[in-house]
């Protein structure tokens, strides 16, 4: 059964660090570009970031740019999300997902459950 | 990087049919036949529901279908049953990156 398995979710202070986990089954991780999608409580669904199969290129939305760093070990089957000087806004339910092909460009196909962020004093 | 612009709210009777719209520009919708929908319950994780514009996963129904006018995708839902109450996501590939829409709260009376 193909499967993504999220954690290191958490209550945080402003400016604080977070890495999140995904760790992945039943299908071949190193082929596949995975992706972080966040949800803010009560609020709709937005792209973080993005990393190829190879983990060689990845791609960020622009309110985390220098903040946040994606990055995966094939050898683990597990993508990551290291988050650094996190704020309020950060405050979400943060989504893995699997690309449903090889091409950066194609859906999200398989969703783990989520993990709470929450960045409060 | 703006978000896509979908109606707040749709809703329709039992066995009746709704149509959700997602408009974008020509950077995103009309630029790329990338265009997805996800089905969201309450505290559970979004299901793929549509994927490049038309095409169904399989074990997602056939009532559900999705197409594409310029810079407008639209998602349908024929035969309305009350589990297909929940929020509805379009999004789009453009440049690399991958913009949502703001969601659509589907009721079913």
């Amino acid at each position: 059964e193909v499967q993504l398995l999220e954690s290191g979710g958490g209550l945080v202070q402003p400016g604080g660090s977070l890495r999140l986990s995904c760790a992945a089954s039943g299908f071949t991780f190193n082929a596949f570009a995975m992706t972080w999608v966040r949800q803010a409580p009560g609020k709709g669904l937005e792209w973080v970031s993005s990393i190829s199969g190879s983990g060689s290129s990845t791609y960020y939305t622009d309110s985390v740019k220098g903040r946040f760093t994606i990055s995966r070990d094939n050898s683990k089957n597990t993508l990551y999300l290291q988050m650094n000087s996190l704020r309020a806004e950060d405050t979400a339910v943060y989504y893995c997902a699997k690309y449903r092909t090889t091409m950066i460009a194609s859906a999200f196909d398989i969703w783990g459950q989520g993990t709470m962020v929450t960045v409060s004093s | 990087q703006s978000a896509l612009t979908q109606p707040a709210s749709v809703s329709g009777s039992p066995g009746q049919s709704i149509t959700i719209s997602c408009t974008g520009s020509s950077s995103d919708v009309g630029g790329y036949n990338y265009v997805s929908w996800y089905q969201q319950h309450p505290d559970k994780a979004p299901k793929l529901m549509i994927y490049e514009v038309t095409n169904r996963p399989s074990g997602v129904s056939n009532r559900f279908s999705g197409s594409k006018s310029g810079n407008t995708a639209s998602l349908t839902i024929s035969g309305l049953q009350a589990e297909d109450e929940a929020d509805y996501y379009c999004s789009s590939y453009t440049n690399y990156i991958v913009v949502f829409g703001g969601g659509t709260k589907l009721t079913v009376l």
